[in-house]
């Protein structure tokens, strides 16, 4: 198995332009994780999903951050507009379920708004 | 909800040394504790865990302990070597089912002196 998923690997924009992060979870685990990381916060969850349904969404800093998960397969997460403090390490991970499972990371996208 | 924190946030250790690595966390009805490490440009990797009906669980050269009156747990890395070095994350979540999600600690940044 390719394990998680994500794309794009690095992500440069400008304020106030939308930021779309993809993710595709490994085949047959039914829970997907977003997470954020910085150096003043460390790792915070944002939101999951359990088959496809938003469980979660508590960690969601603002309007301006939205998830999907339209199947199985695929999971985005979108920054509209972006903000020079959403630059951050922006992980997904998945797992067989919520709570006492081993989640698998993928290797996060690095996003820099300037 | 849960607060996970560890203690210290680095850690220097001599190749060959033992390392603890220190959590508390607040809830107690969480019953499953992970520890993921990770290194630099990659995502979290689980390492080792523990569920509260145990005290104690070894993997070769690290080992997880848990005080459930002291709701604390600790990761023991023995002859430590220098791909030891990477940043750990403990964690803590309830039961499988509603509320039931990893939050996890900031994070410790080991470094194995060769």
């Amino acid at each position: 198995d390719a394990g998680v998923i994500q794309s794009p690997r690095h992500e440069v924009t400008e304020m106030g332009q939308e930021v779309t992060l993809r993710c595709k979870p490994i085949s047959g685990h039914n829970s997907l994780f977003w997470y954020r990381q910085t150096m003043m916060r460390g790792l915070e969850l944002l939101i999951y999903f359990n088959n496809n349904v938003p469980i979660d969404d508590s960690g969601m800093p603002e309007d301006r951050f939205s998830a999907k998960m339209p199947n199985a397969s695929f999971s985005t997460l979108k920054i509209q507009p972006s903000e020079p403090r959403d630059s951050a390490v922006y992980f997904c991970a998945s797992s067989f379920g919520t709570g006492n499972y081993e989640q698998y990371f993928g290797p996060g996208t690095r996003l820099t708004v300037t | 909800g849960e607060n996970v924190e560890q203690h210290p946030s680095t850690l220097s250790v001599q190749e060959g040394d033992s390392a603890v690595i220190k959590c508390t966390y607040s809830d107690s009805a969480s019953n499953y504790f992970p520890w993921y490490k990770q290194e630099l440009g990659k995502g979290p990797q689980l390492i080792i865990d523990i569920r509260s009906n145990v005290g104690e669980k070894k993997d070769q050269r690290i080992a997880v302990t848990l005080n459930k009156t002291a709701k604390h747990f600790s990761l023991h890395i023995t002859e430590t070597q220098p791909e030891d070095s990477a940043v750990y994350f403990c964690a803590a979540s309830r039961p499988t089912g509603a509320n039931s999600k990893l939050t996890f600690g900031k994070g410790i940044t080991l470094s194995v002196r060769p």
